[in-house]
């Protein structure tokens, strides 16, 4: 299968900072890096994804960048908010697996007004 | 509303007395799935479907069943319980088969603790 491995566990910034989350995956068939955010006590939710044929991709605040040499990809989040302030996932699929979502193990992202 | 909902979403019972948590999305997708969430090990597969009477073992089966008879319904069935199932379990559907890419819509979550 698919190891998904994603770090820090626990990231504390101070408002208005970036914020960077990494991921790495084992299995370079994966072609599909979804992020989801949850809020406490909240289902998880998409908030960026990215597939193995783009380097990076956008979106306001958020970015993500892969590199499928090395097998990581990293979510980048600019002018921090206390809102922003939750559990990311990122997670990785692969194809040859039936299109199953490994998920990393979650970073704990804390906003500091 | 588009939506997956969840019953029960809160769930206190004791070993071995059987019980089913329902899940169902009204999306028309194919492809559904439950998550375990545990402190520290994120979210785990338990089971998915690709689309009816198709379903197919995740990370973690040991101790859980599922069905797909309808498209709309994926209940996950817990024949006996035990302590270490104790978890935050999610169901969650997207469209699609296999080599599409669309988003994964979660469930509200059910909290189940087995005494």
């Amino acid at each position: 299968g698919e190891n998904v491995e994603q770090h820090p566990s626990t990231l504390s910034v101070q408002e208005g900072d970036s914020a960077v989350i990494k991921c790495t995956y084992s299995d370079s068939a994966s072609n599909y890096f979804p992020w989801y955010k949850q809020e406490l006590g909240k289902r998880p939710q998409l908030i960026i994804d990215i597939r193995s044929n783009v380097g990076e991709k956008k979106d306001q605040r958020i970015a993500v960048t892969l590199n499928k040499t090395a097998k990581h990809f990293s979510l980048h989040i600019t002018e921090t908010q206390p809102e922003d302030s939750a559990v990311y996932f990122c997670a990785a699929i692969n194809p040859n697996t039936g299109n199953q979502f490994y998920f990393g193990t979650g970073t704990s992202l804390t906003v500091i007004p | 509303e588009a939506q997956v909902t969840q019953n029960p979403r809160y769930l206190i019972t004791v070993t071995g007395k059987k019980l089913t948590v329902t899940c169902s999305q009204n999306m028309n997708h194919e492809y559904m799935s439950w998550y375990r969430q545990d402190p520290g090990l994120g979210l785990r597969q338990i089971y998915y479907s690709m689309n009816v009477e198709v379903t197919d073992k995740g990370d973690v089966p040991e101790g859980y069943k599922v069905s797909r008879k309808e498209k709309r319904n994926f209940p996950l069935i817990l024949e006996s319980p035990s302590p270490n199932q104790t978890s935050l379990y999610f169901c969650a559907s997207r469209r699609g088969r296999a080599g599409s890419y669309n988003e994964q819509f979660f469930g509200p979550g059910t909290r189940l603790t087995v005494l």
